[in-house]
């Protein structure tokens, strides 16, 4: 069946990065993107932002521009987040899931199909 | 990018039903997506394209749309559905936006 497995938890000081792994099984990675959706404790979900695994292509979230890079290793099959300068507010768990890749004619889906665990990220000094 | 509001919470007996909406101005131009998601799990999507059930998704739970409102229908409520749900939907720009989400309740 299709899994998503991530990386483990992650303590970070505020200023540095992390960058956190999501590994797809069940299916062939460049026939989907990711996308990547964080959750504060106690909050809602954010969508951080999405790649197309086959092409690179990404879109990001206009508050997380500048800080964040998606990319994908296509022969290992594995996609990355990375989030810079990181702030106490950055403290998440943040959560890869599948999603539709590029779409060049309507109607447009987009959804979030499979999820991984989620990677709890702790930003403190 | 666009607000999709949800009530933050609703509460129901075992065995009634539990509506929850979802409502945004930009909603008629894409399909809603609702998630569960229960304490320390991810969330599971539970319909697509506004009102289509995943495999393994019990057939209790359905989804419809009205014009800037998606509704997530739970008929027969079970103790086991007590959760969050977020509906989902995006922008022309392939921008992906949650609802504020909804906590469910079986008293």
């Amino acid at each position: 069946q299709v899994q998503l497995v991530q990386s483990g938890a992650e303590v970070k000081k505020p200023g540095a990065s992390v960058k956190v792994s999501c590994k797809p099984s069940g299916y062939t990675f460049t026939t989907y993107g990711i996308s990547w959706v964080r959750q504060a404790p106690g909050q809602g979900l954010e969508w951080m932002g999405w790649i197309d695994t086959y092409s690179g292509n990404t879109n990001y979230a206009q508050n997380l521009q500048g800080r964040l890079t998606m990319t994908t290793d296509t022969s290992t099959s594995t996609a990355y987040m990375e989030l810079r300068n990181l702030r106490s507010d950055d403290t998440a768990v943040y959560y890869c899931a599948r999603s539709p890749g590029v779409q060049l004619f309507p109607p447009f889906y987009y959804y979030l199909d499979v999820w991984g665990k989620g990677t709890t990220v702790s930003v403190s000094s | 990018s666009y607000e999709l509001t949800q009530p933050p919470s609703v509460s129901v007996s075992p065995g009634q039903t539990a509506r929850i909406t979802c409502s945004g101005d930009a909603l008629p131009n894409l399909y809603a997506y609702w998630y569960q998601q229960k304490p320390g799990q991810a969330p599971v999507m539970v319909i697509f394209r506004d009102s289509e059930r995943p495999s393994g998704i019990p057939e209790r739970f359905s989804g419809s749309r009205s014009g800037t409102t998606v509704t997530l229908t739970i008929s027969g409520v079970q103790a086991e559905d007590e959760a969050d749900y977020f509906c989902q939907s995006a922008d022309n720009f392939g921008t992906y936006v949650f609802g504020t989400g909804t906590k469910v309740t079986v008293l």
